[in-house]
């Protein structure tokens, strides 16, 4: 199957810092890239949507000013922490699609753990 | 974008096999069903997918019924290492961009 790595795995920062965090397909070319948050013991959320080349799409609730979201290749796409704060503490994980046939085939990141002090 | 209801969690025992079913009562025609697995701190793992009544492969079953508004994950003879939350979502559809929404998952816990 495809791989898809983030950077860093795990990340621990002072309030009021940026952090951003990397989505790499490396096998194939991504036609859109998706990015979730977990908190303990609840499912994956939805964030945003992110396609190259273009503005991302953010889910009703996100904070575009917030998390910046940045897909320069087909391959990359960066989620910004920005002004972080103890309530952003949570996992990040993105998702990177590709196009087979009539539907989309979609690859998991293994998940950066963001730890806001 | 359909959303499931799936059982909040499930016991077993090793060797036996795990029926977890998912709701999907207003599934679109060109949607399909994927089953993922999640262990904790880890990105969601894809098991399997499938359009119409039967898919299966190395690690699991899929079983959809003729009307598709529900779906039902066998995994066969399972081991500790299937404690996991599994995840129904239903999508993926080429013109919707392949936006997955997940629901809350099952909990499964494998004992000995």
């Amino acid at each position: 199957g495809a791989v898809v790595s983030q950077h860093p795995s795990w990340v621990i920062c002072k309030s009021g810092t940026s952090v951003k965090i990397e989505c790499r397909s490396l096998d194939f070319q991504a036609t859109t890239m998706f990015w979730y948050r977990q908190f303990p013991k609840q499912s994956l959320m939805l964030m945003a949507t992110s396609n190259e080349g273009s503005k991302a799409t953010y889910e009703q609730g996100v904070e575009k000013d917030k998390f910046l979201i940045n897909h320069a290749s087909l391959t990359l796409s960066t989620l910004t922490v920005t002004s972080a704060h103890p309530e952003d503490s949570s996992f990040y994980i993105c998702s990177a699609s590709r196009a087979s046939g009539t539907y989309n085939e979609q690859f998991f990141g293994p998940g950066t753990r963001l730890t806001v002090l | 974008l359909a959303k499931t209801t799936q059982p909040i969690s499930m016991d077993s025992y090793e060797g036996q096999e795990v029926n977890i079913t998912c709701s999907h009562n207003n599934i679109a025609t060109n949607d399909y069903i994927t089953w993922y697995q999640q262990f904790p701190s880890q990105g969601p793992r894809f098991i399997i997918q499938g359009y119409k009544t039967k898919v299966t492969n190395e690690v699991a079953s899929l079983f959809i019924p003729a009307d598709r508004k529900s779906s039902t994950l066998s995994l066969p003879r399972v081991s500790l290492s299937d404690t996991a939350v599994y995840y129904c979502l239903v999508g993926l559809n080429y013109n919707q961009g392949g936006k997955l929404i997940f629901g809350q998952g099952t909990e499964l816990s494998v004992k000995p």
